[in-house]
């Protein structure tokens, strides 16, 4: 099955600097690589996703870039803020078809701090 | 957007208890729902798929005895956590799929499971 490493575990950076969470997977036949914010208690909230057929995607401060050779994604977040702190996860569903519902692997999380 | 509700937010209980958390999908149909167990500080482990009728597919290690799922409409599918312990403290969260191009599954907002 589906096998997703997720580094580093724990990330405090200097608010206004960059922050990079980086991830791995297992199965090549995987297509949809999406990440999660979860705050304290909550749910957690999609932040950006990206498929298989792009190897970069950007969302105002966010980007997640993907190596399909290698099987890792990752996640920036420039210009970091307060806001930022939180647990971040990144996952793997092993096939994701919009048409049916498919299971979601979770990374370990990464606890981003943002530093004043 | 698709919003999947998930009763009660927090429960408190006597070890021994039955514990039953609903998870629903509120404006869409959801043949399959997902239930995933998050201890403090760890990442969202998925503990079973719940197909709507039929039986739950549970993973590896999850015992289907102890978590029982019952998926017996679209929108509604429930966790009875059977003779609760101490150990099986923990956020419990569930998602569904709407099955559209937005993103692979909506999560509820999780239910917080306290055995005394």
């Amino acid at each position: 099955g589906e096998n997703v490493e997720q580094h580093p575990s724990t990330l405090s950076v200097q608010e206004g600097d960059s922050a990079v969470i980086k991830c791995t997977y297992s199965d090549s036949a995987s297509n949809y690589f999406p990440w999660y914010k979860q705050e304290l208690g909550k749910r957690p909230q999609l932040i950006i996703d990206i498929r298989s057929n792009v190897g970069e995607k950007k969302d105002q401060r966010i980007a997640v870039t993907l190596n399909k050779t290698a099987k890792h994604f990752s996640l920036h977040i420039t210009e970091t803020q307060p806001e930022d702190s939180a647990v971040y996860f990144c996952a793997a569903p092993p096939i994701f078809e919009y048409s049916s519902a498919s299971k979601i692997i979770f990374g370990s999380g990464t606890r981003l701090s943002i530093r004043p | 957007g698709a919003v999947v509700s998930q009763h009660p937010s927090w429960v408190i209980c006597k070890s021994g208890t039955s514990v039953k958390i609903e998870c629903r999908s509120l404006d869409f149909q959801a043949t399959t729902m997902f239930w995933y167990r998050q201890f403090p500080k760890q990442s969202l482990m998925l503990m079973a798929t719940s197909n709507e009728g039929s039986k739950a597919t549970y993973e590896q290690g999850v015992e289907k005895d102890k978590f029982l799922i019952n998926h017996a409409s679209l929108t509604l599918s429930t966790l009875t956590v059977t003779s609760a312990h101490p150990e099986d403290s923990s956020f419990y969260i569930c998602s569904a799929s709407p099955g559209t191009a937005d993103q692979p599954q909506h999560f509820g907002d999780g239910t917080r499971l306290s055995i005394l």
